[in-house]
Parts: structure tokens; C-alpha cells; sequence
């Protein structure tokens, strides 16, 4: 599986756009890149994946280049309750269920 | 959307003894997933049980200190044996959601371990 590079921390303010940017220079044809977020005391929660270009779900938009060795997910106008560790994965999807190997992730914090 | 529950929630243990962590399932599911993650980490994954073999098992991790049993397509067990300060951690249980993307899975709430 491809390896993943994230900042480890980021601030950000009730309101507004926070874009997380992942790195994985080594991914492959199949490979999908997913999100998760992890509150406090809780287990992950998937957010949103894609292949190329721009996904949007109701939670975040995914942003990939051609190049696909980038994404940022971009979270509009954020609350208190987008405080969370962030965590991007690079795996293939189809074919059979995958493992799923978490890198360091982002912790944002939200602030008033 | 699948329902996962981990019992216990939260234990306290003595080094030396184990501890089994169960993770039910609301509905069928062909594997299951098996992480733990210690204090401030990301979550590591220890094996993969499938209904009906033996458990897969992550590079670091053996059968003999983390058993693990799948009886049925609802149920797993995750033991922690002969445990030491080191297996402090949360464990948690994941299934894939079923659906067109394999890289979706439900997590458990994660059975916090503390060991003494």
C-alpha cells in the first residue's frame, strides 16, 4: 500500500475552509485515496474517497490532480464539531475487502 | 450502514492476565478487522478474521498473544494475553460497509485497556 505524508497539526476558526493536503508520490493504477475522521474516544468515520479529479458528498469535497500523487480534502465553514484527527489512506478498492493501514493523520483543532 | 457494539467498553487489568474484547456485528459480514491504537497514536492493525479459518495476522502480532475466534458472520473475539503496561491501548473492531467501495468500513467504539 502507498504511503501517505500529512501535516501533523493544523488551527483553524469557526467559518472557515480548512484544506488538508496528503502526499503519496508511490500510488498505483487501482489504488483509491480515502479519508477518515476520528473523534475523541470514538473509532474512525469514513468521509469521502475518490480516484481523480473532484469528489463532494455532503461532508467534504476530495480534491485530486492528474498526477494523483496529491489530494486535499477541503471541509467548507467549519464548527467546534470538525475538531478531529484526519486521516488519508492509499489502497485499491473492488477486487475483494481491503486492509486498511492508517498513517499519522492531521489533528485540526477548531477554534472560536 | 452497519451497528458495531465492543464489550467492554473500558477495563482495568493486572499484568499477566487476559483479556477478551468482543465485537458484534448487526448483520453479516464476511470479515472482519482488528486495530488497536495506543495513547496519542494511529491505529494499527492487528489481523484479519474471517468466519470459518484462521485469523490473519499483521507483521508484529501472533495467534499466541492476540487470539482471536470468529464463530459466526457476527461475532468476533480479540484476546489480549499475559499482558503487560505495553498493551495499553483502545482496540477496536471494523467491517467493510458492503457497499461498491471496499476502503469503507464501520468501526466499533473501541474497547479502552489499561494495564497495571
Amino acid at each position: 500500500l502507498a504511503k501517505t505524508t500529512q501535516p501533523i497539526s493544523m488551527d483553524s476558526y469557526e467559518g472557515q475552509e480548512v484544506n488538508i493536503t496528503c502526499s503519496h508520490n508511490n500510488i498505483a493504477t487501482n489504488d483509491y485515496i480515502t479519508w477518515y475522521q476520528q473523534f475523541p474516544s470514538q473509532g474512525p468515520r469514513f468521509i469521502i474517497q475518490g480516484y481523480k479529479t473532484k469528489v463532494t458528498n455532503e461532508v467534504a469535497s476530495l480534491f485530486i490532480p492528474a498526477d494523483r500523487k496529491s489530494s486535499t480534502l477541503s471541509l467548507p465553514r467549519v464548527s467546534l464539531s470538525d475538531t478531529a484527527v484526519y486521516y488519508c489512506l492509499v489502497g485499491a478498492s473492488g477486487g475483494g475487502y481491503n486492509k486498511l493501514i492508517f498513517g499519522a493523520g492531521t489533528r485540526l483543532a477548531v477554534h472560536p | 450502514s452497519a451497528v458495531i457494539s465492543q464489550k467492554p467498553s473500558r477495563d482495568i487489568c493486572q499484568r499477566g492476565t487476559s483479556l477478551t474484547i468482543q465485537c458484534q456485528v448487526d448483520s453479516q459480514v464476511t470479515m472482519m478487522f482488528w486495530y488497536r491504537q495506543q495513547p496519542g497514536q494511529s491505529l494499527t492493525l492487528i489481523a484479519t478474521a474471517n468466519q470459518g479459518s484462521e485469523a490473519t495476522y499483521e507483521s508484529g502480532f501472533v495467534i499466541d498473544k492476540f487470539p482471536i475466534s470468529r464463530p459466526n458472520l457476527t461475532f468476533s473475539t480479540l484476546t489480549v494475553s499475559n499482558m503487560s503496561p505495553e498493551d495499553s491501548s483502545i482496540y477496536l473492531c471494523s467491517v467493510p460497509t458492503g457497499a461498491s467501495s471496499y476502503n469503507e468500513q464501520f468501526f466499533g467504539p473501541g474497547t479502552r485497556l489499561t494495564v497495571l
